[in-house]
């Protein structure tokens, strides 16, 4: 079975700072990996997602994802967050073949002036 | 957004009814999926369809069915809604496998 981790439930953070959401997964067999926004009332809106090669990730908003495979993380940064930012973040797993996504409990960032 | 369209986007129903939530591609993708979103759980797959007529549970499909009569279309119907089925029910399509899935705006589904 597979489980994905987002160890903060919520981040705080000041406009034009940067920020880190982590998220950690466990699987027996290898995985493609997802980051998903929601803005508030809205559907989820892919960011970026590993599916092979190149470690580092970039995606949308200037946002980027490490997949560090010894430490089975997929931690998601930005290096300046703006207010807009403000919204839920998804970390989601699908192992290979299965057509399935496994979310995590999701990270609401919220982005002061 | 890629022409999906989930309706009613909210209801309000009482416990006990039945209550059938649809959702609307205009894609042509083969798979697509009902999810359930809740505080502290994140979103949790319901059932999932690979292709007409062909559907499959997910990891909390207790009280729910679907039926995908055409490509376009993937009903998710509550039996008998129960309060426990109070959700946000998210409707994914992708035409390649879950790698490029899209998401629907949702519905807000009430049981009281």
């Amino acid at each position: 079975a597979q489980s994905v981790t987002q160890l903060d439930s919520q981040v705080p953070v000041f406009e034009e700072a940067p920020v880190e959401l982590r998220c950690n997964y466990s699987s027996s067999v290898s995985v493609y990996l997802f980051w998903y926004v929601q803005y508030p009332n809205q559907g989820l809106q892919l960011l970026l997602k590993y599916l092979s090669g190149s470690t580092l990730v970039k995606g949308i908003n200037g946002f980027e994802a490490e997949f560090n495979k010894s430490q089975t993380s997929f931690h998601l940064r930005k290096p300046s967050v703006h207010i807009s930012d403000t919204a839920e973040y998804f970390c989601a797993v699908s192992p290979l073949n299965t057509d399935k996504l496994i979310f995590g409990t999701g990270t609401r960032l919220q982005v002061f002036p | 957004d890629a022409g999906i369209t989930q309706s009613p986007r909210h209801k309000v129903t009482e416990t006990g009814t039945p209550v059938t939530l649809r959702c609307h591609q205009t894609e042509n993708h083969r798979y697509m999926y009902w999810y359930r979103q809740d505080p502290g759980h994140g979103l949790r797959l319901i059932h999932y369809s690979y292709g007409v007529k062909d559907t499959d549970k997910g990891e909390v499909s207790d009280g729910y069915s679907v039926s995908r009569s055409k490509t376009e279309d993937f009903l998710l119907t509550l039996e008998s809604a129960t309060s426990s089925q109070t959700s946000v029910y998210f409707c994914a399509i992708s035409g390649q496998g879950i790698n490029e899935a899209f998401f629907g705006q949702g519905t807000r589904l009430t049981v009281v």
